[in-house]
């Protein structure tokens, strides 16, 4: 079955520290990984996409296929970091069909 | 540029009752999605139009949904006759045409979304 799956509903670190968000995928053939970030009071939007590379606002996410993760890091978390997280996979195709995780609420205190 | 659009951003209704949801993509984006999330799930696809086209409408829940797009613009989503299990935020969002290696191509962006309450 086709599943993404992030195991964390909350989670909460302190200004500065080292925050990693969970997601792990199940999908047969190659998937494309998301991840995109709501913030309070504003529209889902991409933070990143495995195929980019690149690191947006400190964060970064690397694609390892033998353990079909695509964790989300951040070395120095910052307050406006606070926001919901999701991960989300589609084929590698024309088909923008996203596949869900259920979130990852992240809560940086100061 | 103007973003996604969607109206209304909630709507209440009581069962039985019909809702009419409308997006506005962004102009010139030939892909447009609906998604739903239902409280305590996954945000879950419903169907997506390539211009006019329903190219896969594989996520909508049963018959009483109806999607259309007029002349490849806007889309509208109606629910008749509404069940409480409809109840939940419904998104909107689009994409250019392209390849993968497209910068910005098949990047979704997505609207504020439209709130469904079925009393």
């Amino acid at each position: 079955a086709q599943r993404v799956t992030q195991p964390e509903k909350l989670l909460s670190v302190f200004k500065g520290a080292p925050v990693e968000l969970k997601c792990n995928y199940s999908y047969s053939g190659s998937p494309e990984l998301f991840w995109y970030v709501q913030y309070s009071r504003q529209r889902l939007q991409l933070l990143l996409r495995h195929i980019s590379r690149e690191s947006i606002k400190g964060f970064t996410a690397d694609l390892n296929k033998g353990e079909t993760s695509f964790h989300l890091k951040k070395p120095f978390a910052q307050e406006e970091d606070s926001a919901m997280y999701y991960c989300a996979l589609s084929n590698a195709g024309n088909n923008r069909k996203l596949i869900w995780g259920l979130g990852t609420s992240l809560a940086v205190n100061p | 540029e103007a973003g996604v659009t969607q109206f209304p951003s909630h709507s209440v209704i009581e069962k039985g009752q019909t809702v009419t949801l409308r997006c506005d993509p962004i102009s010139g984006h030939d892909n447009l999605y609906w998604y739903r999330r239902v409280m305590g799930k996954e945000i879950k696809f419903l169907l997506h139009f390539v211009k006019e086209s329903k190219q896969d409408e594989s996520g909508m829940p049963n018959n009483r949904f109806l999607a259309e797009r007029t002349g490849g613009t806007y889309s509208t989503l109606k629910v008749q006759p509404a069940e409480l299990e409809d109840s939940g935020v419904y998104f909107c969002a689009s994409s250019q045409a392209g390849t993968v290696l497209l910068s910005g191509a098949n990047v979704l962006t997505f609207g504020a979304g439209s709130r469904l309450t079925v009393l």
